[in-house]
């Protein structure tokens, strides 16, 4: 089965300053999409940024952008410019692209705070 | 923008007690999921729905539970005999097809005393 891995249990960074969240994960696929959700205190699962496995071109998402190595199966979240809305829980998921409804597999999460 | 809703946000239900939680994916989706989140902990696979039957389904997802997609809107779970360790947050999610990210519902907290 599918592990996903986040090793940073809570994260802090200055306002404005740049953080980097790691996520590892084990998979025997080829073909699989991987993401970063964001939970904020209402609980709400947003989404942050989306990545093709088959795409060497990292995904970025205005000031979120990714650092994907597949062979090395690290895809960690950066966080530029870091502002007081971007605390919240970060959640790194994979899903499978050749299942059909293959379900999610999330990470444990880091918590991420931003200091004013 | 359309969205994810899930009924009710909060139900607090006794021991033993069937609850029955709601959700409405976003219309053109094809494929429907619950996940739990237990306070503090990671977020949980239960099932997955495709084509009007179960796709997948976790270790957690046993006897007690069942998902029913009644009508064309709606998108169920079903506690039958609920435990104290069911108290969590259910979150429905939905997506259009096997290449596209998830779109969650706000979740409903349920607490079981």
């Amino acid at each position: 089965a599918q592990t996903v891995t986040q090793s940073q249990p809570e994260m802090s960074v200055q306002e404005a300053e740049t953080v980097t969240l790691s996520c590892t994960y084990d998979t025997s696929e080829s073909d699989y999409y991987l993401f970063w959700y964001k939970q904020p205190p209402s609980r709400q699962m947003i989404l942050v940024i989306r990545q093709e496995a088959y795409k060497q071109q990292n995904a970025t998402e205005n000031r979120f952008s990714v650092n994907f190595q597949k062979a090395a199966k690290s895809f960690s979240l950066k966080i530029s410019d870091s502002q007081l809305g971007d605390a919240a829980m970060y959640f790194c998921a994979y899903r499978s692209a050749t299942r059909f409804g293959s379900q999610f597999y999330f990470g444990t999460g880091t918590s991420l705070t931003v200091i004013p | 923008e359309p969205e994810v809703t899930q009924t009710p946000s909060h139900q607090v239900t006794q021991m033993g007690q069937e609850v029955i939680l709601r959700c409405v994916p976003i219309s053109n989706h094809l494929y429907f999921y619950w996940y739990r989140q237990i306070l503090g902990q990671k977020v949980e696979f239960l099932v997955s729905f495709y084509n009007n039957e179960i796709s997948e389904k976790s270790e957690i997802f046993d006897d007690q539970f069942s998902v029913e997609r009644p009508d064309g809107s709606n998108f169920t779970l079903k506690i039958r005999s609920t435990k104290l360790e069911d108290s969590a947050m259910y979150f429905c999610a939905s997506n259009w097809g096997i290449n596209t990210e998830a779109f969650f519902g706000q979740g409903t907290r349920l607490t079981v005393v």
